[in-house]
């Protein structure tokens, strides 16, 4: 494809039930990340993937986040037991990053979660 | 600790004013600084790095270590630079932190 894909665009669920969200990168990036954009609080960082390794996980915000990263492309982010706090909307973002410096980011066009 | 610091939520101003959005960082080391801009429905990009030392549509942004800050200036404001703006901070390896973010309004 083009760009980044994220699937679902629009997630509502209720309180207590997994989610998962999917990110597809553009072809051939190596390094995918995870955002979480919140109205007033710009963007959290979640977790970075070079390849299939994730070096930095510091940004989950409990152990109900967890995220992989599968044949250096696709990615998922699952959150169990949402809370309405989850409530958000969801960025992933790739690049070429090679060695240091994360390079430019292209984004993908979000998956809002709305946790009732 | 890495942190990035916009102080400003809003910025409002009229067409052909110079705009100034505020960034401060806290980085031990040395920093690689960009502005991102989210535009009205199109997806987040971005704007400039601090290396390149470009000009992106007017936009201008000076590294200042002493100061640890990155403001980003244009000297007369257009309708269209309308649009989010945050700016981010890498402090090494790939992971990238952003700040809150400054809405600029610029009204006719």
């Amino acid at each position: 494809g083009a760009g980044v894909s994220q699937s679902p665009s629009n997630k509502v669920t209720e309180k207590g039930k997994d989610v998962e969200l999917r990110c597809d990168p553009i072809s051939g990036h190596t390094a995918l990340y995870w955002y979480r954009q919140s109205l007033g609080q710009g963007l959290e960082f979640l977790i970075y993937f070079q390849g299939n390794s994730a070096p930095d996980k510091s940004g989950l915000p409990s152990d109900r986040f967890s995220a992989e990263r599968t044949g250096g492309s696709v990615s998922t982010l699952t959150i169990q037991r949402t809370q309405q706090e989850d409530s958000a909307v969801y960025l992933c973002a790739s690049s070429l990053a090679w060695g240091r410096g994360p390079g430019e980011l292209f984004f993908g066009e979000g998956s809002r979660l709305t946790v009732l | 600790a890495q942190r990035v610091t916009q102080p400003e939520k809003l910025l409002s101003v009229f067409k052909g004013a110079p705009v100034e959005l505020k960034c401060n960082y806290s980085y031990s080391g040395s920093p690689e600084l960009f502005w991102y801009v989210q535009y009205s429905r199109q997806r987040l990009q971005l704007l400039l790095r601090h290396i390149s030392r470009e000009s992106i549509k007017g936009f201008t942004a000076d590294l200042n270590k002493g100061e640890t800050s990155f403001h980003l200036k244009k000297p007369f404001a257009q309708e269209e630079d309308s649009a989010m703006y945050y700016c981010a901070l890498s402090g090494g390896y790939n992971k990238l932190i952003f700040g809150a973010g400054t809405r600029l309004a610029v009204h006719p």
